[in-house]
């Protein structure tokens, strides 16, 4: 089993739609929580960073952490063609700040 | 300004050859990585310096070896390539250890024939 899952999609939605994008970790030492996006031949992008369990909000985009589920989501409101990427998350205990990433979603927003 | 730089972007060359990827940063960071992106998009790490010091080392073949000359710049020099070494891979820094976010470069895609 590996130590984050993440569903590789592809999720296709129309625009405007809000989109859900989720992650499943099983080691609890885990404290901070990352989502990158990734467009086709180019580096992955932090988007969001936080910090052990609840809630942050930058724009159209939410980031929750739910610890003691060993969760994490990324809500997307009113989604635009240009969110048409793959969504990664990461995670690390800290330390030496080894990132662990998920697998990625593709997401495609059509207009 | 681009913040973390890799070169080349593209590398084809052929079995059992010895190349190098370069990585520079321009944000005053300590801390610099090497990641493996397979076939299937899975981002893995290889290696971390901090400081020019080595502190991350995953299981990855002793063919890749870095090479932190300064804290600005970090290589990886793979020898005796092989197929199963295809892929993407992706230099990031951050300003330290912790819990500090890594900054990724876009890549060097290397092509094994």
């Amino acid at each position: 089993q590996k130590e984050v899952e993440q569903d590789p999609g592809p999720l296709s939605v129309p625009e405007g739609a809000i989109v859900s994008l989720n992650c499943t970790y099983s080691n609890s030492a885990f404290q901070y929580f990352m989502w990158y996006r990734q467009y086709s031949r180019k580096g992955p992008e932090l988007l969001m960073y936080t910090y052990s369990s609840g809630n942050k909000e930058d724009g159209r985009f939410t980031a929750q952490v739910d610890k003691s589920s060993k969760y994490i989501s990324l809500f997307i409101r009113d989604s635009q063609p240009s969110d048409s990427a793959t969504y990664l998350c990461a995670m690390s205990a800290g330390g030496y700040n080894k990132l662990i990433f998920g697998a990625g979603t593709r997401l495609a927003v059509h207009p | 300004d681009t913040a973390v730089s890799q070169t080349p972007k593209y590398l084809v060359t052929q079995m059992g050859n010895d190349k190098s990827i370069k990585c520079e940063q321009n944000l005053g960071h300590d801390t610099m990585y090497w990641y493996k992106q397979d076939s299937k998009k899975f981002l893995k790490i290889m290696f971390s310096y901090n400081n020019k010091e080595l502190i991350i080392n995953e299981t990855v073949p002793n063919r890749f070896s870095p090479k932190s000359p300064d804290k600005a710049h970090l290589n990886l020099h793979i020898n005796s390539l092989e197929l199963g070494d295809s892929a993407v891979y992706f230099c990031a820094s951050s300003l330290g250890t912790g819990s500090q976010p890594q900054h990724f470069g876009d890549g060097t895609r290397l092509s094994i024939l």
